[in-house]
């Protein structure tokens, strides 16, 4: 099980791009990357997830550079709300079974006005 | 229900006393995943159903914990003679699984079971 390593927090201005680095030297050949975000008092919600290369949905961009031993998380003009906690997982989506999702304890990040 | 479900949201217990945790997942979704989270803490990883089995119980901290899920559905985790370590939110999640297609298994959370043992 590939192990993560992120920092422990991150604090970042209105407006301003926020990068988050996860690493995961020990990532499998059939291991995904997928970010959680969590609100207190929520629970963890799926932000984005990819294999290789560069991943952009709505919300973020996810970098993976070609030996896929860390990965980037990145915010665009990060609001107030996105002040929360973000964990990186490694794991083979297909294989769930064997797979303990380990989160970790994640970055905390906080938004200054 | 749309979410997955949990309850009770609050428990405040004796410590020795049993408690059972509810959780109720997706329709339809196959995995299940019990995590505790204690404050400030990340996620400790509990036990995974897949259906009704468990392939992996090892997460459970003591004997006293004890989880089972029946109908392929609702699971419940119970907590025998809780100890005031036990306090903490309990988090349940449940995901599609593996469908052999273009699946991210994303998990789907509750909002929590929040334990406070006295």
């Amino acid at each position: 099980l590939a192990k993560t390593t992120q920092p422990i927090s991150m604090d970042s201005y209105e407006g301003q791009e926020v990068n988050i680095t996860c690493s995961h030297n020990n990532i499998a050949t059939n291991d995904y990357i997928t970010w959680y975000q969590q609100f207190p008092s929520q629970g963890p919600r799926f932000i984005i997830q990819g294999y290789k290369t560069k991943v952009t949905n709505e919300v973020a961009s996810l970098f993976i550079p070609a030996d896929r031993k860390s990965s980037t998380l990145s915010l665009p003009r990060v609001s107030l709300s996105d002040t929360a906690v973000y964990y990186c997982l490694v794991g083979d989506i297909g294989n769930f079974g064997n797979e303990k999702l380990t989160f970790g304890t994640g970055t905390r990040l906080t938004i200054i006005p | 229900g749309a979410g997955v479900s949990q309850s009770p949201s609050n428990k405040v217990t004796e410590k020795g006393k049993d408690v059972e945790l509810r959780c109720d997942p997706i329709s339809g979704h196959t995995a299940l995943y019990w995590y505790r989270q204690s404050l400030g803490q990340g996620l400790e990883f509990l036990i995974y159903f897949q259906g009704n089995s468990a392939p992996d119980k090892s997460g459970l901290p003591s004997d006293r914990f004890s989880a089972e899920r029946t109908g392929g559905s609702v699971s419940t985790l119970t907590i025998q003679r809780t100890q005031q370590e036990d306090s903490a939110v309990y988090l349940c999640a449940s995901s599609l699984g593996w469908t052999g297609g273009i699946n991210t298994g994303e998990l789907f959370f509750g909002e929590g079971s929040r334990l406070t043992v006295l």
